[in-house]
Parts: C-alpha cells; sequence; structure tokens
C-alpha cells in the first residue's frame, strides 16, 4: 500500500461531460503529481503541485485542470470530455520534488468516455 | 521525438536468468526513475537515481550521466518480476517516460 489514495476507482460518462478525480497524498507528503496513462501515448505527466502551488505542467490540456487544497488533497478536473480522454490517471505524490524523493503511486481513477 | 528510449520492448526468460532493461535519455536530468507496473496497472517506484548505482535485493540500478544512459538489472529472475519496467526522467520541470519493457518470466 502507497498510501496514496484516489478515488473513484472507475468512472464510465458521455462526451461532453465533467468529471472530478480526487487524490489524497501519502501522509507527509507535500508535491502531488498527475498522470495519464492511455494505450496510444503511454504515460504523460500532466502537472504538478508542491505545498497548493503549481509547480510544474506537463502535456496537459486546456479543457483539464487541478488544484491542491490546503490539506493536500488534490483534484484534477476534466471538462468538455472526448473520446480520447479515456485512459487510466495517476495521482503521485512525493515528500520534496520528483528529483530529490522516490514517487508513490496511487492505484489510478479508469476514465470510460461514452 | 522520444526523448526516453528503452529496450528491449518485449523480454521473455527462464526462471533464474539474469536480466538487463536499458534507458537512454536525450535532455539533461536531475534524477531518473525506475518504476515496475504489474498487470493490474499499478506502479511502484523501485529506484530515483542521480548518480551510480543502487542496489535493493535482486535488482540493481545503474546510470552513466555522461552517456545518457541506465540500466535496471533483475538477477536470479522470478516469475513474479513479470511486470512492465518503466524508466522515467526529471528534466528541470518536466517528466519524460519511456514506453516501458515488458518482461515475462516462465517458471
Amino acid at each position: 500500500d502507497s498510501g496514496v489514495t484516489q478515488t473513484p476507482k472507475h468512472l464510465i460518462t458521455a462526451t461532453g461531460q465533467r468529471v472530478t478525480l480526487r487524490c489524497s497524498p501519502r501522509s507527509g507528503d507535500l508535491s502531488v503529481y498527475w498522470y495519464q496513462q492511455s494505450l496510444d501515448q503511454g504515460l504523460q505527466f500532466l502537472i504538478q503541485y508542491y505545498n497548493g502551488e503549481e509547480r510544474a505542467k506537463g502535456n496537459i490540456l486546456e479543457r483539464f485542470s487541478a488544484q491542491q487544497f490546503p490539506d493536500l488533497h488534490s483534484e484534477l478536473n476534466l471538462s468538455s470530455l472526448e473520446l480520447g480522454d479515456s485512459a487510466l490517471y495517476f495521482c503521485a505524490s512525493s515528500v520534496g520534488f520528483w528529483d530529490r524523493s522516490p514517487l508513490h503511486f496511487g492505484n489510478g481513477t479508469r476514465l470510460t468516455v461514452t | 521525438k522520444n526523448e526516453v528510449e528503452q529496450s528491449p520492448q518485449n523480454l521473455t526468460a527462464q526462471e533464474g536468468e539474469f536480466i538487463t532493461i536499458n534507458c537512454s535519455y536525450s535532455v539533461g536530468i536531475s534524477a531518473l526513475h525506475w518504476l515496475q507496473q504489474h498487470p493490474g496497472g499499478g506502479i511502484v517506484s523501485l529506484f530515483m537515481l542521480s548518480s551510480g548505482k543502487k542496489k535493493h535485493g535482486r535488482l540493481i540500478a545503474t546510470i552513466n550521466i555522461q552517456e545518457k544512459h541506465s540500466s535496471l538489472h533483475i538477477t536470479a529472475s522470478h516469475p513474479r518480476d513479470s511486470a512492465v519496467y518503466i524508466c522515467a526522467v526529471a528534466a528541470g520541470n518536466q517528466f519524460y517516460f519511456g514506453t516501458g519493457t515488458s518482461l515475462t518470466v516462465i517458471p
């Protein structure tokens, strides 16, 4: 058990809809990362937050947004969903930044857009 | 253009064999991570390296910063090692993943 909790585990929704994925980091971890894993693109970095502030941005679409709250949990909001957004979304956490701390991954949220 | 390349893509080994998975990268990095993803989908961090060599049980990871290359070795492989092994690099404020090496260890 990594200590990182992601909810929900599975999500099925229709095109055009909006969903929110939630992540609770491991106790003591200040960094939260979001990643997307799709069959055609593999794993991609979306965004990182450290202690409530956005610190790095990857291939995150404008339709997607995220935030980290004072209690350090994070939410990833996906809107105007398209079929191609179907993927496994992982959250990871670490004590510091990714060049100083190992990453601890949640079990992922599998999103299916129909 | 992929910033991180892994080889081989697929690997089948007999139980007990010594296994090497290679990772080459084209960007300046501050750290390299080796990850393991099991068929159920969960991802586990195996190593984080910025130089030299690390060992954990039967797993050894090395990195050569000048050559921009890292290797993951598994000694005395076991069927429970069957998984996808993913190399990832921290490069400034970006994080790049390799496409993974799918390992199957046959009893």
